[in-house]
């Protein structure tokens, strides 16, 4: 069971430049995130979905945009890459049912914007 | 004003210390408590939950005070394993399901 799968786990980017951060579950879970973390700060939302076909803004959604075409992949594009990219990039999934939440983090993508 | 702050640390503590993080919480609709740990350069994972009614888990103690907007967590006799960032989080109600994290504060527990 690989739970949540983010590719790439480092890239490099040139200003300007675009990319897309691919995220995949395979527990079937309705939620989908997307969450930034800087140096010595907590996560930011920056966008989520609650089914295929679903997604909304978080906290900090500009320069970023998201699709969700399948229960299973919720895709984080960057059009035109800016310094203030460079975090580190979380994709989470978690179940619509219960208290618990059984939320799952991927292993995260390092971007870095020169 | 930050909806999630924490004590900034850095705490550094010997082997078997016990040490408390506190945090506090800004939106009185939060629902949701939780206590996450994050090693360097790894994916925060589910520390524990924390109820109203305080909780407990081998050498953790959650406390919540609704009142307050206060949560707490507690480390009794510190291991050098628990060295790590340890992240106060909340949800709101009626949200689907997202974390506010707070900035987290680190851990050291030295030898």
């Amino acid at each position: 069971n690989a739970g949540v799968t983010q590719t790439p786990k480092f890239r490099i980017l040139k200003i300007g430049q675009s990319m897309t951060l691919q995220c995949t579950q395979d527990m079937n879970h309705n939620y989908m995130y997307w969450y930034r973390q800087d140096p010595g700060m907590g996560l930011k939302l920056i966008y989520y979905s609650v089914g295929a076909g679903i997604t909304d803004k978080g906290e900090v959604p500009n320069g970023y945009n998201v699709s969700r075409s399948t229960t299973e992949d919720f895709p984080l594009r960057l059009e035109l890459a800016a310094p203030s990219q460079t975090s580190v990039y979380f994709c989470a999934s978690s179940t619509d049912r219960g208290n618990h939440y059984g939320y799952t983090f991927g292993s995260g993508t390092r971007l870095t914007v020169v | 004003r930050k909806e999630v702050e924490q004590d900034p640390g850095p705490f550094n503590v010997p082997e078997g210390a016990t040490v408390a993080f506190n945090c506090t919480y800004s939106n009185s609709a939060s629902q949701s408590f939780f206590w996450y740990r994050q090693d360097c350069r790894k994916e925060p994972k589910l520390l524990m939950s924390v109820y109203s009614s305080g909780n407990e888990d081998g050498r953790f103690t959650a406390q919540l005070n609704r009142a307050s907007q206060y949560i707490s967590l507690l480390i009794r006799d510190s291991k050098l394993s628990d060295s790590a960032t340890y992240l106060c989080v909340v949800t709101l109600s009626g949200s689907a399901r997202q974390l506010t994290f707070g900035s987290g504060t680190q851990l050291t527990v030295l030898p």
